[in-house]
């Protein structure tokens, strides 16, 4: 059974700084790999997904990058803004074409 | 494109009461996802269809959940009887291909309280 860890649960850091959230999940037999981001009372914005071919995803300020073997994956923020706050979650794609979800770290921008 | 919509966006009722909730995917979209979201968890699925045909319902109560997907476009979800640990933000996804393995598109979801 595939388990999904998001560490730290909550970060906070200053406007303009850059900052990595981390995801590792148990089960390195995937397909993908998925980052998300919720806002309070909202539903889920897809943020980038990652292949298990690829090695790093990029869109804008944000890099997510997928390491299958050890089972981990980043997602890097670059010039961080008030409006990224949110929680974001991973979720990984296993065989079973589930999505298992992590809990998600809360992330807050300090202006 | 319009996005994944869900109705009601919030509900309030008793334990034992039932209620259904609704969810319109992303034209051309053939598969669609129940999740329910726990608060401080991340969502977990419920139940998976491709077109109007069940593809996993293995996390379904099915003692007390029901969904149907008529016509293979929208799909609600019923919850009869509700108990207090229903209480939760429940999502509805949609995907184009018939794989999780493509990007998935979230509603805004229903938010359940039940008192």
């Amino acid at each position: 059974k595939q388990e999904v860890t998001q560490i730290p649960a909550a970060l906070s850091v200053p406007e303009g700084e850059n900052l990595v959230l981390n995801c590792s999940f148990t089960d390195s037999a995937i397909y993908n790999l998925q980052w998300f981001r919720q806002d309070p009372g909202k539903g889920l914005t897809s943020l980038l997904l990652i292949q298990s071919s690829q090695r790093e995803q990029t869109s804008g300020r944000l890099n997510a990058s997928l390491d299958k073997s050890s089972g981990r994956s980043t997602l890097y923020i670059a010039a961080s803004q008030p409006g990224d706050s949110a929680t974001y979650l991973c979720a990984p794609a296993g065989g079973n074409e589930k999505l298992t979800f992590g809990t998600g770290t809360r992330l807050t921008i300090i202006p | 494109e319009a996005g994944v919509a869900q109705s009601p966006r919030y509900k309030i009722i008793e334990k034992r009461q039932s209620v259904a909730f609704w969810c319109n995917p992303i034209s051309g979209h053939a598969t669609l996802y129940w999740y329910q979201q726990i608060l401080g968890q991340g969502p977990k699925l419920l139940i998976q269809f491709q077109n109007n045909g069940v593809v996993d319902d293995s996390q379904l109560p099915k003692d007390r959940f029901s969904a149907e997907r008529l016509k293979g476009v929208d799909s609600t979800l019923k919850i009869q009887p509700a108990k207090l640990e229903d209480s939760a933000v429940y999502l509805c996804a949609s995907t184009r291909g018939q794989s999780s393995y493509n990007e998935q598109f979230f509603g805004p979801g229903t938010r359940l309280t039940v008192l």
